[in-house]
């Protein structure tokens, strides 16, 4: 089974402060996804990665970076953090073009900046 | 710009019933649709996926169809229980590695 893993279930950071989201795939999958989801809002994709050190911007990029240095690891960065930014950050991964994207979740991080 | 649409927002329904959820996509060159399923506070479990060239994909008592003609998805839920009571959300791969979201349907199964 494909398995994604994220660093923290519940994270609680002041306003200024810089926040780390890490997610871990163990199944040498090419595409990794970082959404939050926010009520009345759905799932809005932050960045995504289709190889190391490669990334691109999704809907909502402003206030985020991203960071790929091995293909397992995608690592959400809130710069500065701000209470705007208090969500549930759900990270995805999925092979390429040729498995047609299926894409799997790992549990989520519920942020939550004060 | 693709948009994914799920309608009702929210659905209750006693055990044993046979349900349908809908999905509607504006763009019909969508490359697949997705049905993930997910309980509160948690991540999402992939449910099917659906190629663009099938029409539809069964696991278990979970059936999903895809129109593209009529840019409709649809999950068929055989014998409900309650632990299906869960928010059930699809979305569709838009020609490239994304998925755009529906904002999902709430199902209550009532024991």
């Amino acid at each position: 089974d494909v398995k994604v893993t994220q660093s923290s279930r519940y994270l609680v950071k002041r306003t200024g402060e810089k926040v780390f989201l890490e997610c871990v795939q163990d199944m040498d999958h090419e595409n990794m996804f970082w959404y939050r989801q926010d009520p009345g809002l759905g799932l809005r994709l932050i960045y995504f990665s289709y190889d190391v050190k490669m990334k691109e911007k999704g809907d909502i990029p402003e206030g985020y970076s991203v960071s790929r240095e091995k293909k397992e690891r995608f690592s959400l960065i809130l710069e500065s953090a701000s209470t705007n930014q208090t969500s549930m950050y759900l990270c995805a991964s999925s092979l390429s073009l040729a498995t047609s994207y299926e894409q799997y979740f790992g549990p989520g991080t519920r942020l939550t900046v004060t | 710009k693709q948009e994914v649409t799920q309608i009702p927002a929210a659905l209750s329904v006693p055990e044993g019933e046979n349900l349908v959820l809908n999905c509607s996509f504006t763009d019909s060159a969508i490359y697949n649709l997705q049905w993930f399923r997910q309980d509160p506070g948690k991540g999402l479990t992939s449910l099917l996926l659906i190629q663009s060239s099938q029409r539809e994909q069964t696991s278990g008592r979970l059936n999903a169809s895809l129109d593209k003609s009529s840019g409709r998805s649809t999950l068929y839920i055989a014998a409900s229980q309650p632990g299906d009571s869960a928010t059930y959300l699809c979305a569709g791969g838009v020609g490239s590695e994304k998925l755009v979201f529906g904002k999902g349907t709430k199902l209550t199964v009532n024991p």
